[in-house]
């Protein structure tokens, strides 16, 4: 499987932006990336899954690198809500058998400052 | 549209016990999974189903037992209970195009 690292925490102040890293250097080509965060005491939810170009939605923007070989989460402006471990992890929409299984790693702990 | 939903939320075995935790979706999902996620830890897998019929091991299978006789049900069963099953245990199904969508947890505590 295609292997995630991101680091353990980060921090950061209420109302600014939030740049969440990724890395994936073994990433192959039919490889999605996909973010989720798990609030406290929450399974995790869905937040954001792109290919190759940039995506936005109601949540988050998903920037992947020109390589792919890694992405950042960006939250525009976080809120105290936003505070959560957020996962990274990679999916292939074709994969069949063994490689349909999804593994995630530790994901980073984002804390949020009033 | 209830999604996935676990039974039950809380519970608490003694060692050596058996029980089973049940997961159902109404999403038509063909594939679900089962994940154990300890405190302060990220989520392991146990099992994952691709379909009705159809399971497989994920990272850390031993002591866990899955069945899919139902797209809707995919319960895990454990047979002898052990204090180191003590864990949040999260259910999970999707679609071919569709994110994972999780079930809210059961909460087991072995004694």
């Amino acid at each position: 499987d295609a292997k995630t690292t991101q680091p353990n925490s980060m921090e950061s102040n209420e109302e600014e932006p939030v740049h969440l890293p990724c890395n994936h250097s073994t990433i192959s080509g039919t490889d999605y990336i996909h973010w989720y965060r798990q609030l406290p005491s929450q399974g995790p939810e869905y937040v954001i899954h792109g290919l190759t170009s940039n995506v936005n939605n109601r949540m988050a923007s998903l920037a992947i690198a020109e390589d792919r070989k890694s992405s950042t989460l960006i939250l525009h402006r976080a809120t105290l809500r936003d505070a959560a471990v957020y996962y990274c992890i990679l999916r292939d929409p074709g994969a069949a058998g063994a490689n349909s299984k999804l593994t995630f790693g530790k994901g980073i702990t984002l804390s949020v400052r009033p | 549209n209830a999604g996935v939903t676990q039974t039950p939320k809380f519970r608490i075995l003694k060692i050596g016990q058996s029980m089973t935790l049940q997961c159902t979706q109404d999403m038509n999902h063909n594939y679900m999974y089962w994940y154990r996620q300890d405190p302060g830890m990220g989520l392991k897998l146990i099992y994952y189903s691709v379909g009705a019929g159809i399971t497989d091991k994920g990272e850390v299978p031993n002591g866990y037992n899955v069945s899919r006789s139902t797209t809707e049900d995919f319960p895990l069963r454990l047979e002898l209970a052990a204090p180191s099953q003590t864990s949040v245990y999260f259910c999970a199904g999707r679609g071919v195009d569709s994110p994972l969508h999780f079930g809210n947890g059961t909460r087991l505590t072995v004694t």
